[in-house]
Parts: C-alpha cells; sequence; structure tokens
C-alpha cells in the first residue's frame, strides 16, 4: 500500500463547478498535511496547509479526517486557472523533514 | 521570498558521464532535499541534508551521490549516469521539519 494515495483523474469538469479530492495515508502518526499545486513542466507550490479543523482560503477548503486518515480538497465556482495537478502532501512522525507526496490529482477545467 | 536556483534547467548527457546538479537557497535553511519525479510514480526522495557535511538517504539513492559543502548549497551528483536516470530533478527546502517545502524549478535530464 502507498504512503499516500490520490486518484490520479483526470478530472474534467465545467467552469463554475465543485470539484473535491481525496487523498489518504497510511501512517496514523502522520502530523502536517499540504496541497499543493503544481503546473505542467512547472515546480510544486504550497497551496494550503490542512489543519485538524478545517481551513478556507477564498474558494478552496481543505479537511482532514484523521480516525479515516483522508485529507479533502474542494475547490468551488472552478476558473480555468485552476487546471494544473494537485499533491496531496503528508509528514510524517519522526524529527526528520521528510514529506511523502501523493502521486496529485490532475484537474482540467473547461469553458 | 525564498528563492531556491537550480543550476540547468535541461541537460542532455550521455551514459557514463558524471553529472553535477546544483542547488542554491537563498534563505538560510538548514534543511535541503533532492527529488526526482517520473510520471505515474510522483516525486520520490533521493536524498536530504540537514546541516553542511551531513546528509541522509531518502527512498531511492541508488546511482546518486550528493554533498553539501556549504550552508547554501547541495549537490546532486550522478557518478555514472544511465538511461534510466533520464528524469525531472527537482531540489527542496524548509525551514522547520515537516513544514513547508519551497522548490527550485527543475531539472529535465536526459541520459542519451
Amino acid at each position: 500500500r502507498k504512503e499516500v494515495e490520490q486518484d490520479p483523474g483526470p478530472f474534467n469538469v465545467p467552469e463554475g463547478a465543485t470539484v473535491a479530492f481525496n487523498c489518504t495515508y497510511s501512517n496514523s502518526a502522520s502530523q502536517s498535511f499540504f496541497w499543493y499545486r503544481q503546473d505542467c513542466r512547472k515546480e510544486p507550490k504550497l497551496l494550503m496547509s490542512v489543519y485538524s479543523s478545517g481551513n478556507e482560503d477564498g474558494r478552496f477548503t481543505a479537511q482532514l479526517n484523521r480516525a479515516s486518515q483522508y485529507i479533502s480538497l474542494l475547490i468551488r465556482d472552478s476558473k480555468l486557472s485552476d487546471s494544473a495537478t494537485y499533491l496531496c502532501v503528508v509528514h510524517g512522525s519522526s524529527n526528520t523533514g521528510k514529506l511523502i507526496f501523493g502521486q496529485g490529482t490532475t484537474l482540467q477545467v473547461k469553458p | 521570498d525564498v528563492k531556491v536556483t537550480q543550476s540547468s534547467r535541461y541537460l542532455v548527457k550521455r551514459t557514463g558521464e558524471k553529472v553535477f546538479l546544483e542547488c542554491v537557497q537563498d534563505m538560510d535553511h538548514e534543511n535541503m532535499f533532492w527529488y526526482r519525479q517520473d510520471p505515474g510514480l510522483g516525486l520520490r526522495l533521493i536524498y536530504f541534508s540537514y546541516d553542511v557535511k551531513m546528509k541522509e538517504k531518502g527512498d531511492i539513492p541508488e546511482g546518486y551521490s550528493v554533498s553539501r559543502e556549504k550552508k547554501e548549497r547541495f549537490s546532486l551528483i550522478l557518478e555514472s549516469a544511465s538511461t534510466n536516470q533520464t528524469s525531472m530533478y527537482l531540489c527542496a527546502t524548509d525551514g522547520r521539519p515537516g513544514g513547508e517545502q519551497y522548490f527550485g524549478p527543475g531539472t529535465r535530464l536526459t541520459v542519451t
């Protein structure tokens, strides 16, 4: 079983749609969680951290369910510019800075 | 803003050549990382370093070595390049263990 699993997609949605991505992780002792965004042929960049209480940043909402070991990302009112790959990222329980990256979920927003 | 630079965006090398990929960060971060990214496999950690002259193996260190002589610079070395090392190589740094990682623009290496 992979340490971080995501549905690779692609998710093809029309502009204005709401889309949700889920991610599961295997290490119940994981402490930090993130969503990164990666545009084609570019480096990953932090989209948002994921907190236990859930957090929102504009059209983006992230949720963490520790009991079920999954993380979600909800994008409302999708824009063409949201087209990218979204990486679910988990930090382990050790003192190292090692992050575990999911393979990513590809989103294509169409006019 | 954190800036992470990598020595080349694109590189073409022949099988058996020694290859150096360099990464420089300007934030005085102690932690630096080298990943490779391949379709269907995601980002995989090759090596990381917590301080000058310190290094730790990641998940796929075979065929690679690293050097950290100065805090701001972390080099990845392919001692004898092989075609299966054709990939996108990404350097990253973070300010604290488990915190946000900042990536360089990547080096797309082709070994022929």
